[in-house]
């Protein structure tokens, strides 16, 4: 079946860049998610991309898809203590009849 | 306007009870989705409602939990007798339409359930 993995930890120090790495087994995905979950809180949609791209810029996240090695990566720039969160990276696509396939997570320590 | 909202946030039970979760979706969310992350692991797909139907339930465990969403409205996920391994996050979500160019997939605060 799908399968979406990413590393589990991450520690970058404040004003640093973080870069967190994911890929995936679908090669029908159309969709690829960041999303966010902060201590307590829920599942926030951060970015996505479509399949057709293979970049995504958007203020201090710079996404990028590498669809032939399957390989999504997610940069933080001028990573800040409040970005210290669980990222999980997702697909969606045909294959799995467009319900959405998790990776584990990444925790992101940031130090001061 | 109010995000999905679930209930209750936190649920501690003995192994062998009972506990229904509750999702109430975005208003006119047709699409409402259950996931369940157990500690360190990815989250996983449980099941898909489309309105009042089941599209998906592949990811649901086994026959000890049973899905419902009456009138496509809010929906309810029963554990009945709840186990050990049951424990986790259970995460609610909803989007308006799986054809739709913008298919952002809403996602409530989930409910932590710990089966002791």
């Amino acid at each position: 079946g799908e399968d979406v993995e990413q590393s589990l930890f991450l520690s970058v120090r404040e004003g640093d860049s973080s870069v967190i790495n994911c890929t995936y087994t679908d090669s029908s995905s159309t969709y690829l998610y960041w999303y966010k979950q902060e201590p307590g809180a829920g599942l926030q949609l951060l970015t996505y991309i479509f399949s057709n791209m293979d970049m995504k810029q958007d203020q201090r996240l710079t996404v990028l898809l590498n669809k032939k090695d399957k390989h999504l990566s997610l940069r933080i720039a001028d990573t800040q203590t409040g970005d210290s969160a669980i990222y999980f990276c997702a697909e969606r696509g045909h294959t799995g009849g467009f319900k959405t396939i998790f990776g584990a997570g990444t925790r992101l320590f940031v130090k001061a | 306007e109010a995000g999905v909202t679930q209930f209750p946030s936190h649920s501690v039970i003995e192994k062998g009870q009972t506990v229904t979760l509750r999702c109430d979706p975005i208003s006119g969310h047709d699409n409402l989705y259950w996931y369940r992350r157990v500690m360190g692991k990815e989250i996983k797909f449980l099941l898909h409602f489309v309105k009042e139907s089941k599209q998906d339930e592949s990811g649901m465990p086994n026959n000890r939990f049973l899905a419902e969403r009456t009138g496509g409205t809010y929906s309810t996920l029963k554990v009945q007798p709840a186990e050990l391994e049951d424990s986790g996050v259970y995460f609610c979500a909803s989007s308006q339409s799986q054809g739709s160019m913008n298919t952002e997939a809403f996602f409530g605060q989930g409910t932590r359930l710990t089966v002791v």
